[in-house]
C-alpha cells in the first residue's frame, strides 16, 4: 500500500550543527517529493521539493537526498539555528495522475534545537 | 506575499451539528484541497477540488463531508453532522496549476474541537 513515514520522531540539535530527518515511503510510483515545516499553530511550510529524475537538490541551508533505490529521503539542515525547531514532514505525490495532486505525508519529525 | 487564509481559527461545535469551514484560496490557483490532521498525528488528504468539482477524495471524505466554491474567491469544507473524532485542524490548501514540482500553500489552519 503507499506510505510514507518517518525513522525519528523527535531530533535535538545543538544550535550550529547540521541536522539530517530521515524519511521512507513505499510508493514507487511516486515521482515528486516535498519537506514541509510545520511550527505550532500553523499550516505546514514548503522547504525543498525534489523530482524522481534528481537524487539532490539544494536551497538556503537545506538540502535534499533521495534515494530511489531504497525508497528514502532525507532533509539536511545546515547550521540550525532556533528558529529551525520545528515538526518536518515529508510528503510524496504521483504526479502524472490526471487530476488531483494529492500529498501523502509521513508521520512528522520533531527537531528541537537547543541552545 | 500571497496566502490562504482560513477562518474561523477556532471552532466550537456540538455533536451532530452542521459546520462550515471557509477558506480564500490564492487568487490566481486552480487547484483546491483540504486537508485534516488529527492532534499529533500526521497530515491527511481529504478531497482536491479543480473546475468546480471534486477531482480526488479520500476514503475519510464519505458523504458527510462536501465541498463547494460558492463563488469566485471562497472554496467551503461543510461536515453535516459533526462526529467527535472529526475534532481536528482542517488545513485548506490550493496550487497555481497541475504539473510536476507544483508548490501547495497552505492555509493556517481552523481547528475544529467537537463536544
Amino acid at each position: 500500500g503507499e506510505s510514507v513515514g518517518l525513522h525519528l520522531p523527535t531530533l535535538s540539535v545543538q544550535e550550529g550543527d547540521n541536522s539530517i530527518i530521515n524519511c521512507a515511503y513505499s510508493n514507487s510510483a511516486s515521482d515528486y517529493f516535498i519537506w514541509y515545516k510545520q511550527e505550532s499553530g500553523k499550516g505546514p511550510q514548503f522547504i525543498i521539493d525534489i523530482r524522481s529524475n534528481m537524487d539532490k537538490r539544494q536551497g538556503q541551508r537545506v538540502t535534499v537526498l533521495l534515494n530511489k533505490t531504497v525508497k528514502h529521503l532525507s532533509l539536511q539542515i545546515a547550521a540550525t539555528q532556533p528558529g529551525d525547531s520545528a515538526v518536518y514532514f515529508c510528503a510524496e505525490n504521483v504526479s502524472f495522475k490526471a487530476a488531483g495532486n494529492k500529498l501523502t505525508f509521513g508521520g512528522g519529525t520533531r527537531v528541537l534545537v537547543k541552545p | 506575499e500571497p496566502e490562504v487564509t482560513q477562518t474561523p481559527s477556532h471552532q466550537v461545535t456540538q455533536m451532530g451539528q452542521e459546520v462550515i469551514l471557509r477558506c480564500v484560496p490564492i487568487s490566481n490557483h486552480l487547484y483546491f484541497y483540504w486537508y485534516r490532521q488529527i492532534l499529533g498525528q500526521k497530515v491527511e488528504f481529504l478531497v482536491s477540488f479543480y473546475n468546480n468539482e471534486i477531482s480526488e477524495k479520500s476514503e475519510i471524505f464519505d458523504d458527510q463531508f462536501s465541498v463547494e466554491r460558492p463563488d469566485g474567491s471562497n472554496f467551503t469544507l461543510k461536515i453535516r453532522s459533526t462526529k467527535l473524532e472529526d475534532s481536528a485542524m482542517y488545513f485548506c490548501a490550493s496550487s497555481e496549476a497541475l504539473r510536476t514540482g507544483l508548490e501547495a500553500f497552505f492555509g493556517q489552519g481552523t481547528r475544529l474541537t467537537v463536544v
